[in-house]
């Protein structure tokens, strides 16, 4: 079956930085996407990557790598408006979504 | 208006009524989807519509009916529903291309409690 693992929660202090995991195994690989989802709110777009390596958007930054099956988002000089659900999503070859259950971060002062 | 607008954002229904979610997104995008979110659980894809037109139904109970009558709007229709059914029902919309990156943007949900 298809399968995306990442920590249900984790917590950090502001200003310092956190990587959040992910581990995905797909039948097939079109792309990984992170979207971040604060309480009550829509899930939004944080990042797509299709090919190895790191892209970086400001204080996050994502990373894959597909022969590993592994993804991170890094999250750097943290602020409590990042205290959210991160949600890491995998298309597969039928270019169908598989999601994550999401990473709860809670940043503590 | 811009992005993607739900109704209600709460509801309360028995397992007897009939009720109806709403959905419009104003972005101009060629696809909708309806998405479940339990807590503690992956997003399940319920329904997708690509040009008005049902191209996926995840297997789905009946007393789920989604209705597309354009590409704007997006409707649930909810009947006999069960305990279970409760949670957040996303929609979203996707401009659906061959070469590209397809990124859902989503509305804030419709929280949904069955009593």
């Amino acid at each position: 079956g298809q399968n995306i693992d990442q920590p249900t929660e984790m917590t950090a202090t502001e200003g310092a930085i956190v990587q959040i995991n992910c581990t995905y195994q797909t039948s097939g690989f079109n792309g990984l996407f992170w979207y971040q989802q604060h309480a009550g709110e829509a899930p939004t777009f944080l990042s797509y990557n299709v090919l190895d390596g790191l892209e970086e958007k400001g204080r996050f930054s994502s990373f894959l790598s597909r022969s590993k099956g592994y993804s991170y988002l890094l999250l750097k000089e943290l602020q409590m408006k990042d205290s959210a659900s991160y949600l890491c999503a995998v298309r597969d070859s039928n270019y169908q979504l598989i999601w994550g259950a999401g990473t709860k971060l809670i940043i503590k002062p | 208006e811009t992005g993607v607008t739900q109704t209600p954002r709460h509801l309360v229904m028995g397992m007897t009524n009939k009720k109806s979610l709403k959905c419009e997104q104003h972005l101009g995008h060629n696809a909708m989807y309806w998405y479940k979110q339990s807590a503690k659980k992956p997003l399940e894809l319920m329904f997708v519509y690509n040009f008005k037109e049902q191209t996926e139904n995840n297997s789905v109970p009946s007393r789920f009916s989604p209705e597309c009558p354009n590409s704007s709007h997006l409707f649930l229709h909810l009947h006999t529903l069960q305990p279970e059914d409760s949670a957040l029902y996303l929609c979203a919309s996707s401009q659906e291309s061959s070469s590209g990156a397809n990124v859902l943007t989503f509305g804030a949900g419709s929280r949904l409690t069955v009593l």
